[in-house]
Order: C-alpha cells, then sequence, then structure tokens
C-alpha cells in the first residue's frame, strides 16, 4: 500500500526557512516524482514543483525560483521540500504528491504539513 | 501562470446531478488531454478522482464523470450523495512544463 507520510506541523518566524519531509512507502521510491502543493488558509491549490529522485527532473513554479530547494535521501526514500526566506503569506498546508513520470496526475497524497509564519 | 476558473460553489440535493466547469486557456486545459480531478475534504489529503480528462482511477464511484470542450472541462457527479460534500479542484499540465489548479468548488449538499 502505498503512503506519503509528511513531518510535523512547524512555526517559523519571518525570514526564518523551514524544511518539510515526505517519506514513501509501498512502492519504488526511484520510480516515481514527487510534487510539492500547498493550500493557505482560504485559499485554493497551488503547485509548487515537481522533483524527480533520480534527480533527471527538478522544476520549480516561477513564484518560488530562488527560495525553493526539493532533495531526497535515496536510503530512506524521503524527499524534502526546503523554503526560505518566509513571510506570513508563506503561512499554509504543505503537501507531497506522487506522479508516475509523464502520467501528468497525482495518484497518492501525503496528508499535509501545516507552516505557521508569524512574529 | 493563472489558476483555472472555477465556480465558487455548486449546490444540490440528493440524488441530483451537478456539473463543476474549470476554464483555462490554449497553454493548459485546451492544449493537452491532461486534466485532472480531485475531492478535497478539509483537513485531509486531496483524492484522485478522474485522470485524463475522462479516466477514473479504481476505486472510484461511477458517479463521477469528466469530459472537456476547447478549454473547459467539466466533472459531473451523478446521484449527488452526502459524502459528495467536500471541496474540489480540477488540474491541468501546461505548456511550460508546469501545472496549475483549478480555483476550486465547495460541493453542497442541500
Amino acid at each position: 500500500q502505498v503512503h506519503l507520510v509528511q513531518s510535523g506541523a512547524e512555526a517559523k518566524k519571518p525570514g526564518a526557512s523551514v524544511k518539510i519531509s515526505c517519506k514513501a512507502s509501498g512502492y519504488t521510491f526511484n520510480s516515481y516524482y514527487i510534487h510539492w502543493v500547498r493550500q493557505a488558509p482560504g485559499q485554493g491549490l497551488e503547485w509548487m514543483g515537481i522533483f524527480d529522485p533520480t534527480g533527471v527532473v527538478t522544476k520549480y513554479t516561477q513564484n518560488f525560483q530562488g527560495r525553493i530547494t526539493m532533495t531526497s535521501d535515496t536510503s530512506t526514500t524521503t524527499v524534502y521540500m526546503e523554503l526560505s526566506s518566509l513571510t506570513s503569506e508563506d503561512t499554509a498546508v504543505y503537501y507531497c504528491a506522487r506522479e508516475y513520470p509523464h502520467t501528468r496526475y497525482f495518484d497518492s497524497w501525503g496528508q499535509g504539513t501545516l507552516v505557521t509564519v508569524s512574529s | 501562470q493563472s489558476a483555472l476558473t472555477q465556480p465558487a460553489s455548486v449546490s444540490g440535493s440528493p440524488g441530483q446531478s451537478i456539473t463543476i466547469s474549470c476554464s483555462g486557456t490554449s497553454s493548459d486545459v485546451g492544449g493537452f488531454n491532461h486534466v485532472s480531478w480531485y475531492q478535497h475534504h478539509p483537513g485531509k489529503a486531496p483524492n484522485l478522482l478522474i485522470y485524463d480528462v475522462t479516466n477514473r482511477p479504481s476505486g472510484v464511484s461511477y458517479r463521477f464523470s469528466g469530459s472537456k470542450s476547447g478549454n473547459t472541462a467539466s466533472l459531473t457527479i451523478s446521484g449527488l450523495q452526502t459524502e459528495d460534500e467536500a471541496d474540489y479542484y480540477c488540474a491541468s499540465y501546461t505548456t511550460k512544463y508546469t501545472y496549475v489548479f483549478g480555483t476550486g468548488t465547495r460541493v453542497t449538499v442541500l
């Protein structure tokens, strides 16, 4: 059974960075892309970027260019998303989601990680 | 990349059918048959309902169906049930090798 289990809620101050983890299980880790999607309070879903654990594909949406980094640890089948220079507008629930390469849809999602940015 | 346009809310009585539209451009919805739909109950992970415009993953009720005409995709829920009350989002692959979600639609069962 496929599982994407994310790290717990984070509280950060403006200007800080946050690193969220997404641990994958139940499938071949390197065979699927991981996407990151966020939802700010009262807002819709926003696609942030795609990460390929094999290193072939990594792309971030322009909104986050320069302050987002996606990495992975194959030994623990975990993908990480780090967002820097946080502002209150980054307060959101962050989700990881899986895509089989080139299928263009997300067939399994993590439970979400709440990041609160406040002084 | 602007979000795809969905109605903010749609409602219906149990047993009725409702349709949610998802309007984009030729750079996303109209340019690919890679439109997907997700059901999102607040506080839970989104759930894939439809992929590639019309396809239903195994385990998803036949009551959910998708279609597309030009730059607008649609999700129809037939035989509306109380458990269908949730937020619904469309998503599309784009010509910039990115993805864009719709603005989201809150479905209310009266």
